[in-house]
């Protein structure tokens, strides 16, 4: 059973040009939701995509777009690249039903995105 | 708003002893669900233990257990047997009732030493 995956693990961007990273979620789990991680900061929410709709938004702009696809794997973009986009950014996959029955959520191994 | 806190930056425990992660957490909603995940250098966001808030029994999962104390808002992870793999970050973090949008603290890196 493939756990979440991610890529690509690490790429490097210039300031201004557009990426594009991608996620394929858990077997089982129709639920993606976007991290960004700063160096020595805690996973901060972008957004959560459920039924190929973005479901929930963070405090992020509107740089920061994505897709889910009818697989369930989903994409982040970010445009116009800024030196403070540099981070690690984390698919977390679930089954999106918010329920205390022990939903877990699983993460992938994150892409690592340097901008100069 | 719901919030999470770890207080201690930084932890160290010496191999095969046990040590204690604080955490504790901020809201009002009566249902809500916490986690405990081990962050490695390489990045990797890895699972520990889960408990939701109608538990009434700490949730266990091998050497990872957790301290849940509602009336104080505390969630903390204990580790028994401490091993040299164990060093890395910790995050606690709190998932939003209704959806599974997840609320991190920011984190105790933990060192094993022999």
């Amino acid at each position: 059973d493939a756990g979440v995956t991610q890529s690509p693990t690490h790429l490097i961007k210039t300031r201004g040009q557009q990426v594009t990273l991608r996620c394929s979620p858990k077997s089982g789990h129709d639920t993606v939701s976007w991290y960004q991680q700063a160096l020595g900061q805690g996973p901060q929410f972008i957004f959560q995509y459920y039924e190929e709709e973005e479901r929930q938004r963070g405090n992020f702009p509107d740089r920061f777009s994505g897709h889910q696809f009818p697989n369930y794997s989903s994409e982040l973009n970010v445009n116009a690249l800024l030196l403070g986009d540099s981070a690690l950014y984390l698919c977390a996959s679930s089954l999106g039903r918010g329920d205390l029955s022990g939903n877990t959520i699983y993460f992938g191994e994150g892409s690592w995105l340097t901008v100069v | 708003a719901q919030k999470i806190t770890q207080t201690q930056p930084g932890m160290f425990v010496q191999e095969k002893e046990a040590v204690t992660l604080d955490c504790t957490y901020d809201t009002s909603d009566q249902s809500y669900g916490l986690f405990w995940y081990k962050q490695p250098s390489s990045g990797e966001m890895i699972f520990l233990i889960y408990q939701g808030s109608y538990d009434e029994q700490n949730a266990t999962e091998g050497r990872y257990s957790l301290n849940f104390q509602k009336a104080r808002k505390s969630a903390n992870l204990v580790i028994s047997a401490s091993q040299l793999g164990d060093s890395a970050m910790y995050f606690c973090a709190m998932r939003e009732r209704f959806t599974d949008k997840l609320i991190f603290g920011t984190g105790t890196r933990l060192q094993v030493f022999p």
